[in-house]
């Protein structure tokens, strides 16, 4: 049992490329999420997921795209980078919505220069 | 808007001293409360959490108590070991935002506990 997995730990970008942080769960989870954590700061949310084919916004989204074609995996997409994604970012996943546990993947660290 | 505040960091301290970490919270309704722990060049696990008032949550020596009337879930620990040093989040799930359950997080006080 893995729980939640993040590819890859580290990247650095050049402005304007794309790419795509991949996270997987194993524990049959419905909810997902996507947090972006900046120095200093607590982590904001992208996106989430309540379930295969449906996502939507959160706190935060320009500049990303995100999918969920199986209950397993949640890709986060950066589309035209920008030195302003340059961040932390970590995939969660939940049974349910309120009051449970989430649990973390060990995040990803982007650097866009 | 919802919106958590914590004390700010960092928190140096001896081991065996006694550890406090304010939390207060805004939210309309009732919010469940959460203390989640990042070590270093790890994610983000739960340490603790309360789903109603009064409640009391507790792991590994760490205690919150969930305080309506002050709006506050402070996290103590009577004995701080090396082992603790982390960065503390204090976060709530306010229903009244919708039943997706994401988190807002308080930006997070770095506990460094010497030997």
């Amino acid at each position: 049992n893995a729980g939640v997995t993040q590819t890859p730990k580290f990247r650095i970008l050049k402005i304007g490329q794309s790419m795509t942080l991949q996270c997987a769960q194993d524990m049959n989870h419905n909810y997902m999420y996507w947090y972006r954590q900046d120095p200093g700061m607590g982590l904001k949310l992208i996106y989430y997921s309540v379930g295969a084919g449906i996502t939507d916004k959160g706190e935060v989204p320009n500049g990303y795209n995100v999918s969920r074609s199986t209950t397993e995996d949640f890709p986060l997409r950066l589309e035209l980078a920008a030195p302003s994604q340059t961040s932390v970012y970590f995939c969660a996943s939940s049974s349910k919505g309120l009051a449970v546990e989430q649990y973390f993947g060990p995040g990803t660290r982007l650097t866009v220069t | 808007g919802d919106s958590v505040t914590q004390m700010e960091g960092p928190v140096t301290l001896s081991e065996e001293a006694f550890l406090t970490i304010n939390c207060t919270y805004t939210a309309t309704g009732y919010p469940s409360l959460f203390w989640y722990v990042q070590y270093p060049g790890e994610g983000l696990q739960l340490l603790l959490k309360a789903t109603k008032a009064d409640d009391k949550g507790s792991n590994k020596g760490f205690e919150a108590t969930y305080r309506k009337e002050t709006t506050s879930f402070h996290l103590e620990k009577g004995s701080v070991q090396v082992s603790d040093s982390a960065v503390y989040f204090c976060a709530l799930s306010a229903p009244e935002r919708g039943s997706q359950g994401n988190l807002i997080f308080g930006k997070g006080t770095k506990l460094s506990v010497k030997p």
